[in-house]
């Protein structure tokens, strides 16, 4: 059965650095084809995908945050990570990750609310 | 960047009823593409991969066509736990990228 949960800081301030983890099980990311995605969703409004890691370390990110985003995996404890730097009210929303399979996202975790605020 | 414009935005049906929702992709994405189903208060579910496969546990009653630039998420017979958010979404080419969504309502 596969499961992944995020967590995360539930609030913070601008300009500081959001850490975020996704904690799975039922894969595995040493896998080959395997991968996580973040994906983020402000309240009432459209997704937004932020990142893909895949395991043999590949990476991706959505050019529109520019150089924010940070992507990185813990295999031995089935982790993935995500950090954005100097968080803005606009950075307010849900954040979910998800296992890759394909091109898709065909398991999704319950998602982690992120408030920035001063 | 490949765009995905879903339309309509919201629509509502009667029980029973035939639904058909649209994503248009800005270039073709080779049937790469996946749809979703949101429920209020919960991450979004796979329904469709590959432009027309059903993700297992999927009622029958959802089926997925279209090639190219053109592809339509059908619901059959409207039931009442369809109600919620539908997106589409490309992995073809990065920036992975998801259709801005149709809310479908029980009239």
């Amino acid at each position: 059965q596969v499961t992944l949960k995020e967590s995360g800081p539930g609030i913070l301030q601008p300009s500081q650095t959001l850490s975020l983890t996704c904690t799975f099980s039922g894969f595995s990311l040493s896998t080959y084809g395997m991968g996580v995605g973040w994906i983020r969703q402000p309240s009432g409004k459209g997704l937004e995908w932020l990142a893909n890691i895949w395991w043999d370390d590949d990476k991706y990110y959505n050019p529109s945050l520019k150089n924010r985003l940070t992507i990185s995996k813990d295999t031995s404890n089935n982790q993935a990570f995500l950090k954005i730097t100097n968080v803005d009210t606009a950075d307010t929303a849900t954040y979910y990750c998800a296992r890759i399979n394909s091109g898709l996202f065909d398991y999704w975790g319950q998602g982690v609310m992120v408030t920035v605020s001063s | 960047d490949i765009q995905m414009t879903q339309s309509p935005a919201s629509l509502s049906a009667s029980l029973g009823e035939t639904v058909t929702i649209q994503c248009r992709a800005s270039e073709d994405i080779y049937s790469g593409l996946a749809w979703y189903q949101q429920k209020p208060g919960k991450s979004p579910q796979l329904l469709i991969y590959g432009a027309s496969s059903l993700q297992d546990g999927v009622p029958s009653r959802f089926s997925g066509s279209g090639s190219g630039t053109q592809y339509s998420l059908k619901i059959s017979s409207m039931q009442t736990e369809d109600e919620g958010v539908y997106f589409c979404q490309q992995g073809l080419k990065y920036p992975w990228t998801f259709g801005g969504g149709t809310k479908l309502e029980l009239k």
